[in-house]
């Protein structure tokens, strides 16, 4: 069983560039999120989605973008990357009626020069 | 605000020491909490939940916690913990029914000591 599988797993960008994280997973959810982990802040909800085609903010939405156009992907977006997004970031994902259960995947960690 | 808040970033444990890590939660109505433990290099991994019933619950590994709902507070608790205990821990809350995600405390860095 694959889960939440998260693409690529590391990146190295420059201030300015753009990048898309890849978040997909087989257990048919309809809940999708992302967050971002950075030390001594615990996780903070980026963006989030409820179904196909739907999209909502989170805590922390500023300078991301994402999409969700199909029911098992949740694209998370960095249109001109800063320093301050360096993090690891962790997709993970809900079905929806186990209250909040959250299924995650194993982190992208990216670092903006 | 919904809020989830852990009293210890660094705890230093000896093996088989009890383990108690403590975890309050400031939501109105019903909640839904959860402990999630993060291995080194690994990603998150759910250790119990809590969403009604008896507020003991015990989950994986020989962890349990409490809701104690007076008291506002979920806390984690192990008698007896192992060197492979070491990890971050994550306390985490989300309102009954709510579909904008949990909740994170900013997490507990457990060290065990052999």
């Amino acid at each position: 069983n694959a889960g939440v599988t998260q693409t690529p797993k590391f990146r190295v960008l420059k201030t300015g560039q753009s990048m898309t994280l890849l978040c997909a997973q087989d257990m048919n959810h309809e809940y999708m999120y992302w967050y971002r982990q950075d030390p001594g802040m615990g996780l903070r909800l980026i963006h989030y989605s409820v179904g196909e085609g739907t999209t909502a903010k989170g805590e922390v939405p500023d300078g991301y973008n994402v999409s969700r156009l199909k029911k098992q992907n949740f694209l998370l977006g960095l249109e001109s990357a800063a320093p301050s997004q360096t993090s690891v970031y962790f997709c993970a994902s809900s079905s929806g009626t186990g209250a909040g259960e959250l299924f995650f995947g194993e982190g992208s960690r990216l670092t903006v020069l | 605000a919904q809020s989830v808040s852990q009293h210890n970033h660094h705890v230093i444990l000896s093996e088989a020491a009890s383990l108690e890590l403590g975890c309050n939660y400031s939501y109105g109505g019903t909640v839904n909490l959860f402990w999630y433990v993060q291995y080194p290099g690994q990603h998150l991994q759910l250790l119990l939940k809590y969403f009604s019933g008896d507020p003991l619950v015990k989950g994986i590994k020989g962890f349990e916690a409490e809701f104690i709902k007076s008291k506002f507070s979920f806390n984690l608790r192990k008698p007896s913990v192992q060197w492979s205990d070491t990890a971050e821990y994550f306390c985490a809350g989300i309102s009954g029914g709510g579909a904008d995600g949990l909740t994170f405390g900013k997490g507990t860095h457990l060290i065990i000591q052999p």
